[in-house]
């Protein structure tokens, strides 16, 4: 069975910082990872997908990589802004499966003035 | 577009309730999907529709739960009778379904049943 998880679940920084998210999943047959972000009270709004056959994707000031065959996913976030805190999820569509996602736990980013 | 838009925003109930949660989906979506989000289980499917037929069902946690999509601009989540174990934010999501099947997720409901 798939498990996604993040680390940390939490994450406090200044503005300024470079910072990089975690994501790990246990099952390599994956057919795309998305990133996500969620402000509080809100819905979720995709802000990177990468294709299995993928190593990285940039938009801005992020940049998503995905090592599938590790099982792992960083989201790299540079020049933070408080603007940025919010929680980041990632999540994996099965190779199995045209629509179904899994979703990590998230992790809290709190971008401090 | 407006995006997926869901109603009410907010709906506090008493056990034993029904509850109906909306949702009005993106124009020309296929997909349609409704998610529940706990701090203890994270995001969690529980249904999928395509082309307004459920393809999907096998998150919905018991009977009390149902879902409808009578047309391609709107569909229901029903739960009856509400349990305070079902407090939570529900969220709807709609997507094209292709390569990418991108997901839009509306601002979600958050219930509360006492």
């Amino acid at each position: 069975k798939q498990e996604v998880t993040q680390i940390p679940a939490a994450l406090s920084v200044p503005e300024g910082e470079n910072l990089v998210l975690n994501c790990s999943f246990t099952d390599s047959a994956i057919y795309n990872l998305q990133w996500f972000r969620q402000d509080p009270g809100k819905g979720l709004t995709s802000l990177l997908l990468i294709q299995s056959s993928q190593r990285e994707q940039t938009s801005g000031r992020l940049n998503a990589s995905l090592d599938k065959s590790s099982g792992r996913s960083t989201l790299y976030i540079a020049a933070s802004q408080p603007g940025d805190s919010a929680t980041y999820l990632c999540a994996v569509r099965p190779l199995d499966s045209s629509y179904k996602l899994i979703f990590g736990s998230g992790t809290r980013l709190l971008v401090r003035p | 577009d407006a995006g997926v838009i869901q109603s009410p925003r907010h709906e506090v109930t008493e056990m034993g309730q029904e509850v109906t949660l909306r949702c009005k989906p993106i124009s020309g979506h296929n997909s349609l999907f409704w998610y529940r989000q706990t701090m203890m289980r994270g995001l969690e499917l529980l249904i999928y529709f395509n082309n307004n037929v459920p393809i999907d069902d096998s998150g919905m946690p018991e009977d009390r739960f149902s879902a409808k999509m009578p047309n391609a601009s709107f569909s229901t989540l029903k739960i009856q009778p509400s349990e305070p174990r079902d407090s939570a934010v529900y969220f709807c999501a709609t997507s094209i379904l292709g390569a990418k099947n991108i997901q839009y997720f509306g601002a979600g409901t958050r219930l509360s049943v006492l």
